[in-house]
C-alpha cells in the first residue's frame, strides 16, 4: 500500500514558539492531503484538507491563522502550529488522499508543548 | 453533516471468542465505509472498505463487514479474536456532499485475554 511519513514524530516546544510538521507520501503523488487531530482516548477529528497549490480548506473551528497548511508539492504538505500553548498538545496525524475516499496515514506527531 | 457511531468504547474478549464491533452511520447518500485498525504505538491501518457490490467485505487479517444499507450499519466481525488483534478500530464512512474527507467514530478499544 501507499507509504506516508510525517517528521517529526515526537516535538516538545516552549509555549509561544512555533513548530512545523512535515507529511510525505513517499511513493505515489497526493494532490489531497489531510490534516487530524487526536485527544488521548478520543477520535480523529479533521482540521483541514491540504490541496497542492491552493489554499487549505479548514473544518468549523479549526484557526487558520494558527494551523499553517502548505501544501507545495505533490509529496509535500506541512503544518506549522504558531504561537504553540498547553492546550494545543495533542497527536497530530496525517493522510494522503487516494482514490474513492480512501486515505494512506502516516504515522502521527506527538506534539507536547510546556 | 456526516456522523458515525460505534456502540462500544472497550470490548474484552479471551482469545478465540466471535468479535463483532458495531458501527452506524447517518448519511443517505452513496457512501464508502471504512474500518481501520491502530495497533499500540503504529499508524492508521485499512482493514477493509466497501464501496460497491457485495455488502459481505473481506478485509485482511480474517476480519469482515457488513454492510446494510437499511440499517445505517457497517459491522466488523472476526470469527476468532487472536492476542495480536488488540487494538484500537475506528470506522469510517466517506462521500456524499464530503467527498474526499472521512469522518471518524469514536473508536473501539479491542483488549484480548489469553
Amino acid at each position: 500500500g501507499a507509504v506516508v511519513s510525517q517528521h517529526p514524530s515526537w516535538v516538545i516546544c516552549k509555549s509561544g514558539t512555533s513548530v512545523k510538521i512535515e507529511c510525505r507520501s513517499l511513493d505515489f503523488q497526493a494532490t489531497t492531503m489531510f490534516w487530524y487531530r487526536q485527544f488521548p482516548k478520543q477520535s480523529l477529528m479533521l482540521m483541514a484538507t491540504s490541496n497542492e497549490g491552493s489554499k487549505a480548506t479548514y473544518e468549523q473551528g479549526v484557526e487558520k491563522d494558527k494551523f499553517l497548511i502548505n501544501h507545495a508539492s505533490l509529496t509535500l504538505s506541512t503544518l506549522t502550529v504558531t504561537s504553540a500553548h498547553p492546550e494545543d498538545s495533542s497527536f497530530y496525524i496525517c493522510s494522503a488522499g487516494g482514490g474513492d475516499n480512501e486515505q494512506f496515514f502516516g504515522p502521527g506527531t506527538r506534539l507536547t508543548v510546556l | 453533516a456526516q456522523s458515525v457511531s460505534q456502540h462500544n468504547h472497550h470490548v474484552i474478549l479471551s482469545e478465540a471468542a466471535s468479535l463483532e464491533l458495531g458501527c452506524n452511520y447517518s448519511y443517505g447518500g452513496t457512501v464508502n465505509l471504512f474500518w481501520y485498525v491502530q495497533y499500540p504505538g503504529q499508524h492508521l491501518q485499512l482493514l477493509l472498505k466497501y464501496f460497491s457490490g457485495d455488502p459481505l467485505v473481506k478485509g485482511i487479517k480474517g476480519f469482515e463487514a457488513e454492510f446494510i444499507k437499511s440499517k445505517f450499519s457497517f459491522n466488523l466481525r472476526k470469527p476468532s479474536v487472536q492476542w495480536s488483534d488488540a487494538a484500537e478500530y475506528f470506522c469510517a464512512v466517506g462521500g456524499g456532499t464530503s467527498y474526499g474527507k472521512l469522518t471518524f467514530g469514536q473508536g473501539t478499544i479491542l483488549t484480548v485475554h489469553p
